[in-house]
């Protein structure tokens, strides 16, 4: 079945960092793509998404691009800041959202 | 709307035990699920309601487990016999009905932590 492989963490950078995870996904179709992120705390929230080969989602500083030929949709963020301290989640949907393990940060100031 | 609203936030029962847990989606949203959490990993499908409809279950969802979505607004999701190993967190997400699913985007709520002893 459809299911995302997300890079595994914890991942621990001092503010002002680039951050990068890395997820890739295998599907039969052509799937939507995502990356959900969960602050202490609190529950889950879409942080950006892509419907398509080549799309760019951006929220917030991140940026993801739903990259066909490699079947990826990394998160990236410039500089990092102590608030974007999360766990995020990659996620495919077909008609239901499949989640990868999830990913960690830590940002120290 | 102040969005998906999941109740109890946690609840703590006895091995052998029924638990229920309710979800109240964003109301004007038709497509309503449930996923189970546990720790250190990623939400994992539970079912899926389009209205009243219940349209898919997965394997997880053993006998034990049966939700349900009368008339099409609120879910309960409801755990009989409890086992230490039901213990996670049950989060309920909506969405809008219409479109593709591929833009189908879930807005959770905060979920519901159960502790089974």
């Amino acid at each position: 079945g459809d299911s995302v492989t997300q890079m595994e963490g914890p991942v621990t950078l001092s503010e002002e960092a680039f951050l990068t995870i890395n997820c890739t996904y295998t599907a039969t179709g052509y799937p939507s793509l995502f990356w959900y992120v969960q602050y202490p705390g609190e529950g889950l929230q879409l942080l950006l998404k892509a419907t398509k080969a080549d799309d760019k989602g951006s929220n917030k500083g991140f940026e993801a691009t739903y990259r066909k030929e490699t079947t990826s949709f990394h998160l990236e963020k410039g500089s990092v800041q102590v608030s974007d301290s999360a766990v995020y989640f990659c996620a495919l949907s077909d008609y239901k959202l499949s989640f990868g393990a999830g990913t960690t940060v830590t940002v120290r100031a | 709307d102040t969005g998906v609203s999941q109740d109890p936030r946690h609840k703590i029962t006895k091995r052998g035990q029924n638990v229920t847990f309710r979800c109240d989606p964003i109301s004007e949203h038709n497509r309503l699920y449930w996923y189970r959490q546990t720790l250190g990993q990623g939400p994992e499908f539970l079912t899926y309601f389009q209205n009243e409809a219940q349209l898919e279950k997965s394997r997880l969802l053993s006998d034990r487990f049966s939700a349900e979505r009368p008339k099409g607004s609120f879910s309960t999701l409801e755990i009989q016999r409890t086992e230490q190993g039901d213990s996670a967190m049950y989060l309920c997400a909506s969405s809008p009905g219409g479109g593709g699913f591929g833009a189908n985007v879930l807005t959770f709520g905060a979920g519901s932590r159960l502790t089974v002893l």
